[in-house]
């Protein structure tokens, strides 16, 4: 069966480092997003992307977040300057013409 | 925007007993409504879903209803078995777009 795969698993990084977020979503898919779960909490939308651009982003995607397709596979996601409050787990998603989304394992952010 | 409610945050019952868990949303332009299945370490699985067209579906020993007047939908487990243990969400979307998530619901099932 088709999944969406992240990559890493898990992420350690530094206060003020950059980091990306490495997502390959499902071969036919055409719109992708990025979730975030702090731990104990709830899954956050944070962006959508269809045909090569943002379509719609919250407010937690502030100037910080950036996300790119930059081939035919992959789909990630940029945080340029990492803060503490920035640890959680990032769950890439992917679904065809607005269809049932798909997520991945995560991508657990530890921020020290 | 859109806010979604759930509720109990936690549900314990004995296997074999039913689990019912309830969720309400705000935005009645909401018009597709996922439940994800979320095991330790790994993330939201779907394990049913249902359109603002249909008040109940059902798979198995899961079903889910909605009542689009009142703005809930429900998720039951029937039969629970130790492997349903894991903490539900339920989602409001408008035409399966962004999904905005409840807070979650841990269920344990003892044998």
């Amino acid at each position: 069966e088709p999944e969406v795969t992240q990559t890493p698993s898990h992420q350690v990084t530094q206060m003020g480092q950059e980091v990306i977020l490495r997502c390959v979503p499902i071969s036919n898919h055409l719109y992708f997003y990025w979730y975030r779960q702090i731990l104990g909490q709830k899954v956050e939308f944070l962006v959508s992307f269809y045909n090569n651009e943002i379509s719609e982003k919250s407010e937690i995607f502030d100037d910080q977040f950036s996300v790119e397709r930059p081939d035919g596979s992959n789909f990630t996601l940029k945080i340029r300057s990492t803060k503490l409050e920035d640890s959680a787990m990032y769950f890439c998603a992917s679904n065809l013409a607005k269809n049932i989304q798909y997520f991945g394992a995560g991508t657990r952010l530890s921020v020290l | 925007g859109e806010n979604v409610e759930q509720h109990p945050s936690t549900l314990s019952v004995q296997e074999g007993d039913s689990a019912v868990i309830k969720c309400t949303y705000s935005d009645s332009a909401s018009n597709y409504f996922p439940w994800y299945k979320q095991e330790l370490g790994k993330g939201p699985q779907l394990i049913i879903d249902i359109r603002s067209n249909v008040g109940e579906k059902k798979d198995q020993r899961i079903a889910v209803t909605l009542n689009k007047t009142a703005k809930h939908f429900s998720l039951h487990i029937t039969e629970t078995q130790p492997e349903d243990s894991a903490v539900y969400f339920c989602a409001a979307s408008k035409n399966t777009d962004k999904l905005i998530f409840g807070t979650g619901t841990r269920l344990q099932v003892f044998p």
